[in-house]
């Protein structure tokens, strides 16, 4: 089945302590990218991917850090947590340049 | 930049009401234009999409229509479900032809209806 599956489902963990969010998918595309949905906000982007050792920052990057070491795999990397980083979080791919974007499941993080 | 704005919720319908929730953006491109549903618990489901100026997108008895005169892309729905009950947002995709990818999103409108 084509998906995009993230790990964990859902975080509770205190500040600074380091944390990685995994993204993975098995449709071959080139473009992944991270999400943040707040309250009355809506979704932000954080990171975004066009391939391979391609990243680049989104709209909202600071406290974060994103690699694509592999075409299938977007971690998501919280160096030092702090509590304003606590939402939901999604990740996303598609093939380049496509308007078809597929969502993983999201993973609630709480920062304490 | 590019934005979305939408109406703000919570809507609360009865079973079988006319829902419209308005959308209206800002692009200085040409963008492609979204609906995404997000059910309680679940992430984002892409709803309907139009990619061109008096494109209509439907699914589920949902629909839209990309007016570029009045940078509006409304969704209605003729008798809406429990089921239906959701956060309904609103997206662009930036640049020529909205395929460079990254959405931009609206605030999100929950939608809640009773029996």
């Amino acid at each position: 089945e084509a998906q995009v599956t993230q790990n964990p489902r859902y975080l509770i963990t205190v500040t600074g302590k380091k944390l990685t969010v995994t993204c993975s998918q098995n449709m071959n595309h080139e473009y992944m990218s991270w999400y943040r949905q707040d309250p009355g906000l809506g979704l932000r982007q954080i990171y975004y991917s066009m391939n391979v050792e391609v990243t680049d920052k989104g709209d909202v990057p600071e406290g974060y850090k994103v690699s694509r070491k592999e075409k299938r795999n977007f971690p998501l990397i919280l160096e030092s947590p702090s509590p304003n980083q606590t939402s939901l979080y999604f990740c996303a791919s598609s093939v380049r340049d496509s308007t078809n974007v597929a969502f993983g499941s999201g993973t609630r993080l709480t920062v304490v | 930049g590019d934005s979305v704005t939408q109406m703000e919720g919570p809507v609360t319908l009865s079973e079988e009401a006319f829902l419209t929730i308005n959308c209206t953006y800002t692009a200085t491109g040409y963008p492609s234009l979204f609906w995404y549903v997000q059910y309680p618990g679940e992430g984002l489901q892409l709803l309907l999409k139009a990619t061109k100026a008096d494109d209509k997108g439907s699914n589920k008895g949902f629909e839209a229509t990309y007016r570029k005169e009045t940078t509006s892309f409304h969704l209605e729905k003729g008798s809406v479900q429990v089921s239906d009950s959701a956060v309904y947002f609103c997206a662009l995709s930036e640049g020529y032809g909205g395929a460079t990818n990254k959405l931009i999103f609206g605030t999100g409108t929950l939608l809640a209806v009773q029996p």
